[in-house]
């Protein structure tokens, strides 16, 4: 089976611009989570998505919200970009809804300038 | 809250030498599950190791080996005979499951391997 795969891996924005990142989980898996990492916070959780749910939310402002298709792809959106937003965001698919096994993507570095 | 601390940011090792990385936590629930992740510089993050809490035996995965220490919410990974492929950042995480499929990182340790 093919790994998970997100699109873009790099990305340059803009102050105040929006952004869409997109996340495919191996085939056959319906969760999705979402995770920022930067140099100062570390690994944080997003939000988590199950058969198209949010299912669990961290601790993260409303810019900052996600979505998941019926064949499982996610998307999460960052409105109103602001400096402290760039970070490589990763996402992580599972095939049950409570499972310790989670597989990585290669993660989306976002740069806001 | 679950809470997970590395409090090694970096570490260093010689090339064949055994380098142990540290790993606390805390939690209120008895079953949970407990890893060591690894991602070098592509950023892919790798499973090394995985523990289940209610298992007393220490997981071994090749060079790659835990010290679990339940009372003390201890967890730390040893590293035999360490490579130059096993630079990297290494996360300890954490995994109950009353929280969907959230994993709780520590802050990682920077492993150097000196040749």
């Amino acid at each position: 089976k093919a790994g998970v795969t997100q699109t873009p891996r790099y990305l340059i924005k803009t102050r105040g611009q929006q952004v869409t990142l997109s996340c495919s989980p191996i085939s056959g898996h319906r969760s999705v989570s979402w995770y920022q990492q930067t140099p100062g916070q570390g690994l944080q959780f997003l939000f988590e998505y199950f058969s198209e749910t949010q299912r669990n939310k961290g601790n993260f402002p409303g810019r900052f919200s996600g979505r998941q298709f019926s064949n499982s792809r996610s998307e999460m959106n960052v409105s109103t970009l602001e400096l402290g937003d760039s970070a490589l965001y990763l996402c992580a698919s599972s095939e049950q809804g409570y499972s310790y096994e989670q597989y990585f993507g290669p993660g989306t570095r976002l740069t806001v300038t | 809250a679950q809470t997970v601390t590395q409090s090694q940011p970096e570490m260093s090792v010689q090339e064949a030498e055994t380098v142990t990385l540290s790993c606390t936590y805390d939690t209120s629930e008895s079953d949970y599950y407990l890893f060591w992740y690894k991602q070098p510089p592509s950023r892919q993050m790798i499973l090394v190791i995985r523990q289940e809490a209610y298992k007393q035996q220490n997981a071994t995965e090749n060079r790659f080996s835990v010290n679990f220490q339940k009372a003390a919410k201890s967890f730390s990974l040893k590293i035999s005979d360490s490579q130059l492929g096993d630079a990297a950042m290494y996360f300890c995480a954490y995994y109950h499951g009353n929280a969907g499929n959230m994993l709780t990182f520590g802050g990682g340790t920077r492993l150097m391997v000196k040749p």
